[in-house]
């Protein structure tokens, strides 16, 4: 079946790079996302990548996708503490559904 | 800026209470959305809609209903609220092209 894994927490100093990764299982996903979520808030779509695609850069934001391995990432660099958040990878299942990851909580120390 | 509206953002019911979530968007969707977040993070789709008059039921069984008797409006209503309904409930709608899936802020609800 269809699932999507991300690891539960990262933690980076300011001004560090983020790296947070997902794995997806469903190989005829066209689109590929990257939310953000931040407390008591809903989900804001950062960014998104097209399945034929290798790479995709959004100022801070760079998102690399390995479709043979089934690999997404987000990097954001110059991280923030403004930054701080959940962050979710989420596949399009073609059947007009998104199937989201559990969440990547990033910290970001001063 | 998306243009979806969740009320109350907050709420505290008693068990055994009727309650009405509601769900607002302004931008014409066809498809809407209602999931459930636990307090662990992962989100679950409840219930989805595909149009007017269309309502499905998603991958986690829920004990609520939703209604889309209009397109702006996919309400979910909990007949008998209980203490295991306690999580937030987030709304979504999803437009033509596949970059378009907006959330709505959310209702958090506690029920006693």
């Amino acid at each position: 079946g269809e699932d999507v894994e991300q690891s539960l927490f990262l933690s980076v100093r300011e001004g560090d790079s983020s790296v947070i990764n997902c794995t997806y299982t469903d190989s005829s996903s066209t689109y590929l996302y990257w939310y953000k979520q931040e407390p008591g808030a809903g989900l804001q779509l950062l960014t998104y990548i097209f399945s034929n695609m290798d790479m995709k850069q959004d100022q801070r934001l760079t998102v690399l996708l390995n479709k043979k391995d089934k690999h997404l990432s987000l990097r954001i660099a110059d991280t923030q503490t403004g930054d701080s958040a959940i962050y979710f990878c989420a596949e399009d299942n073609q059947g007009g559904k998104l199937i989201f990851g559990q969440g990547t909580e990033l910290s970001v120390k001063p | 800026e998306a243009d979806i509206y969740q009320t109350p953002r907050y709420l505290v019911i008693g068990t055994g209470k009727k309650i009405t979530l509601e769900c607002s968007q302004t931008m014409g969707h066809d498809k809407m959305y209602w999931y459930q977040q636990d307090p662990g993070m992962e989100l679950h789709l409840i219930h989805y809609s595909y149009g007017v008059n269309s309502t499905e039921k998603g991958d986690l069984s829920s004990e609520s209903t939703v209604s889309r008797i209009r397109t702006e409006h996919f309400p979910l209503t909990l007949e008998s609220a209980r203490p295991s309904h306690t999580s937030q409930y987030l709304c979504a709608s999803r437009g033509q092209t596949y970059n378009e899936q907006f959330f709505g802020p959310g209702t958090r609800l506690t029920v006693l």
